[in-house]
């Protein structure tokens, strides 16, 4: 079954301890993204990976890193989280063709509270 | 830059109206469209998307959406809204990979 996970999907932790969600997709998709879900503000992008060892900021990325080493796997690392970050948190995974236009599919989402 | 309006944050629907919500783009290019809905404690799931063609496009659950060019425009409707339907609906644009959500519309339905 075509999919991409997240893991884990519920985190509270305490600021200024590092920590790393993960998303793995099976689909060997090029494009992979990471967004932040908050009431009123609608999904805002992290970060975004056009394949491995390719990435770029997206909207929102202060705080937050990524690395992509393998095509499959694209972790979002908070290395001193903040209450700011507590939020709903999606990976994304797309293909890519001449239009570029494929559609996104998305993780389950990791609720992360920051106390 | 690119960006989505979705001017109504929240929208009371009796069951079998109809529906429309509305969504308005800025982007440079050809728009890349999709709708987006969300039910409670849920993740995403596409609802339609437009890319080219046909400015009418179907989508699942009964769902349409029309592009509309001069009016930036990609409102999503339904003909016959059922309890189910009550859910965050978002708009997005963009090219693959760089998705721009619009700041989403609660729909409630009323039996």
């Amino acid at each position: 079954e075509a999919q991409v996970t997240q893991n884990p999907r519920y985190l509270i932790t305490v600021t200024g301890k590092k920590l790393t969600v993960t998303c793995s997709q099976n689909m060997n998709h090029e494009y992979m993204s990471w967004y932040r879900q908050d009431p009123g503000l609608g999904l805002r992008q992290i970060y975004y990976s056009m394949n491995v060892e390719v990435t770029d900021k997206g909207d929102v990325p202060e705080g937050y890193k990524v690395s992509r080493k393998e095509k499959r796997n694209f972790p979002l690392i908070l290395e001193s989280p903040s209450p700011n970050q507590t939020s709903l948190y999606f990976c994304a995974s797309s293909g890519t063709g001449s239009s570029l236009s494929y559609e996104q599919y998305f993780g389950p989402g990791t609720r992360l509270t920051v106390t | 830059a690119q960006s989505v309006t979705q001017p109504d944050i929240h929208i009371t629907v009796s069951e079998g109206a109809s529906l429309e919500l509305r969504c308005n783009y800025s982007y440079g290019a050809t728009p890349y469209l999709f709708w987006y809905v969300q039910s409670p404690g849920q993740g995403l799931q596409l609802l339609l998307k437009y890319f080219s063609g046909d400015t009418l496009v179907q989508g699942i659950k009964g769902f349409e959406a029309e592009f509309k060019r001069s009016q930036s425009s990609f409102n999503l409707r339904k003909p016959s809204v059922h309890w189910s339907d009550a859910a965050e609906y978002f708009c997005a644009v963009g090219p693959t990979g760089k998705l721009t959500f619009g700041t989403g519309t609660r729909l409630q339905v009323t039996l």
